[in-house]
């Protein structure tokens, strides 16, 4: 079956310009998550969201960025007065249900160049 | 302070030997362990799962996870080429809803 999509998959952007990304989970999954993974660096958890409860935001680095989810699939990924250190690569994973015995399954990812 | 911790490499190993990648957590309440390979300019796969103290196999591929020493290793049998790649170790803690990754470690096979 279809795996998780995001999009677009690159985006160049100018410093202080919004952007949106998106991702598309694998159908049935309820479980979405957002990384973020800069040049050589390891993922760092951004944001969660399970069905229809209150998404866990704990990693989102600053108040410019935010997600939601709508109708419990899609999520957009927001991040406001884009900065130069806002550059990576955006990852979204998707997995079952929230349990830690569920498997993550990433898409594809969006890089991020903000000049 | 939740940590996941790898060996950066890179690991370099010949065509056909035994590659061992270790990974070390230090949150006795972890509960399950995942190895991803990620090829460069590429996504995280995921290779396998491991949830259990002692070995999972799964092909070429062996998890072997020691709660008490907190560690867990992936082996790789039969090395190829094609397994050159940085492999993401992950863990998750029982008490929430992140998955913590380490830093990857990069693995070449030489022809």
């Amino acid at each position: 079956g279809a795996g998780v999509s995001q999009s677009p998959s690159n985006k160049v952007t100018e410093k202080g310009k919004d952007v949106e990304l998106r991702c598309d989970p694998i159908s049935g999954h309820t479980a979405l998550y957002w990384y973020r993974q800069s040049l050589g660096q390891g993922l760092e958890f951004l944001i969660y969201f399970q069905g229809n409860s209150a998404p866990d935001k704990s990693g989102l680095p600053s108040d410019r960025f935010s997600a939601e989810r709508t109708g419990g699939s899609v999520s957009t990924l927001t991040i406001q007065r884009t900065q130069q250190e806002d550059s990576a690569v955006y990852l979204c994973a998707s997995s079952w249900r929230q349990s830690s015995y569920n498997e993550q399954f990433f898409g594809p990812g969006t890089r991020l160049t903000v000049l | 302070q939740k940590e996941v911790e790898q060996n950066s490499g890179p690991l370099s190993v010949p065509e056909g030997a035994i590659a061992s990648l270790n990974c070390t957590y230090s949150d006795r309440g972890s509960q399950s362990f995942f190895w991803y390979r990620q090829y460069s300019g590429k996504s995280p796969e995921l290779i396998m799962s491991i949830y259990s103290n002692g070995d999972k196999e799964d092909g070429r591929f062996t998890a072997q996870l020691n709660k008490a020493s907190q560690y867990v290793s992936l082996l790789i049998r039969d090395s190829q080429p094609s397994d050159s790649a940085t492999y993401l170790c992950a863990v998750n803690w029982n008490t929430g809803n992140q998955f913590y990754f380490g830093t990857g470690t990069s693995l070449t096979v030489i022809p």
